[in-house]
């Protein structure tokens, strides 16, 4: 069993549906939880970073971090053909210096 | 100013041939790390370098695989006697200050590899 696990998808929802990605995790050091988006033949660029437990909004996405659950989540709102691409969680045990464990990747299609 | 860079973007090898895949960090980044994805799956950490030092080959499938950074910019990755499962995009990403709570990786677009 993978560290860190995700629903592959496909995932298709219609322009301006609320949609909700997420990861569940095994391994407890793990603090740092990010959420990267990545476009076909491109490479995965940072959405949102969490320290910890906790929420984090910024504009049309929200990251929840769940510690106790070992749960992660994505909101997007509001969601827009642009936001079709592959969805990747990661998470790391520390800064500097520590490797990134990520999830398969969910593939978002939002359609118009 | 430039991303990381990744060259080349797409190779084709035979299986057996050696090949090497080069990444050019953010100018001034510290942390260096490469990362295999292979298709349909989450990018697989490989190696981390800090500075010209390899801190972390954990990663690495095999002793085929070796990867450089000696100057502590650009950095090699090289594959001998490449074999039908090391087709995949190789990833680098690089992170700049040490000390600081969290450390943005950025990533390069990746070089596709595929073998025959």
């Amino acid at each position: 069993q993978k560290e860190v696990e995700q629903d592959p998808g496909p995932l298709s929802v219609p322009e301006g549906a609320i949609v909700s990605l997420n990861c569940t995790y095994s391994n407890s050091a793990f603090q740092y939880f990010m959420w990267y988006r990545q476009y076909s033949r491109k490479g995965p660029e940072l959405l949102m970073y969490t320290y910890s437990s906790g929420n984090k909004e910024d504009g049309r996405f929200t990251a929840q971090v769940d510690k106790s659950s070992k749960y992660i989540s994505l909101f997007i709102r509001d969601s827009q053909p642009s936001d079709s691409a592959t969805y990747l969680c990661a998470m790391s045990a520390g800064n500097a210096g520590n490797m990134l464990t990520f999830g398969g990747g969910t593939r978002l299609m939002v359609k118009p | 100013g430039a991303g990381v860079s990744q060259s080349p973007r797409y190779k084709v090898a035979k299986r057996g041939q050696d090949v090497a895949l080069r990444c050019d960090p953010i100018s001034g980044h510290v942390s260096l790390f490469w990362y295999q994805q292979a298709l349909g799956q989450g990018p697989e950490f490989l190696t981390y370098f800090q500075n010209e030092a390899q801190l972390d080959k954990s990663g690495l499938p095999s002793d085929r695989f070796f990867a450089e950074r000696p100057e502590g910019s650009v950095s090699t990755l090289k594959i001998q006697r490449t074999q039908q499962e090391d087709s995949a995009v190789y990833l680098c990403a690089s992170s700049g200050e040490l000390g600081s709570p969290y450390n943005e990786q950025f990533f390069g677009p990746g070089t596709r590899l595929t073998v025959l």
